[in-house]
């Protein structure tokens, strides 16, 4: 059971450059959310599914797009990297919503842009 | 708006006990969580606490909650190097979604 597996784990773009970070969870959760961890603000919540073809955004979906075609994977892209999208994301999911099921993160992907 | 403050630094002397604090703005919050973040790592969930609680306590760990003040903090017992992280306090806003803190970053020293 490997839980929550994002990849990859670190990775460099120059500016305008785009790409797909992947998450995907073996739990069958239908609940998948994406977000950013940028020091101070805490986690922000990006994009955010409550299962398969329905997504949703959260507190800061620009620049970010997601899609949703099975129950266990979640990728996020970028459409055109900006500096300002450095940082590190998480991706996480739950069962629902309640302490009996509470959302499960992966490791982090740590994205920088030149 | 939901807003969740904390502190962002904590230091402890190891086998002292650490008090973390936390204010929130969303009175409708069901539930209040505490997460673990060690370096390199995700967020771990350590405890939790239901609205209509006062306070819970779970091994070393004792979660307070003022639900009239907004204020929730996390008292974690003789204190160890292992609990050295970055802890987020976080409320549960509509739907699944969760909002959490800046994070607190607790150093603990020998």
């Amino acid at each position: 059971n490997a839980g929550v597996t994002q990849t990859p784990k670190f990775q460099v773009l120059k500016t305008g450059q785009s790409m797909t970070l992947q998450c995907a969870q073996d739990m069958n959760h239908e609940y998948m959310s994406w977000y950013r961890q940028d020091p101070g603000m805490g986690l922000r919540l990006i994009h955010y599914s409550v299962g398969a073809g329905i997504t949703d955004q959260g507190e800061v979906p620009n620049g970010y797009n997601v899609s949703r075609s099975t129950t266990e994977d979640f990728p996020l892209r970028l459409l055109s990297a900006a500096p300002s999208q450095t940082s590190v994301y998480f991706c996480a999911s739950s069962r629902g919503q309640g302490v009996d099921q509470p959302q499960h993160f992966g490791d982090g992907t740590r994205l920088s842009i030149l | 708006g939901e807003d969740v403050e904390q502190s962002l630094f904590l230091s402890v002397r190891e086998g002292d006990s650490s008090v973390i604090n936390c204010t929130y703005t969303d009175s409708s919050s069901t539930y209040l969580y505490w997460y673990k973040q060690e370096p390199g790592a995700g967020l771990q969930l350590l405890t939790y606490i239901f609205s209509n609680m006062d306070m819970k306590q779970d091994q070393r760990l004792t979660v307070l909650l003022n639900k009239k003040d907004k204020h929730l903090s996390l008292r974690i017992a003789d204190t160890q190097t292992g609990d050295s992280a970055i802890y987020f306090c976080a409320e549960s806003i509509r739907d699944y979604k969760l909002s959490f803190g800046a994070g607190t970053t607790v150093t603990v020293r020998a």
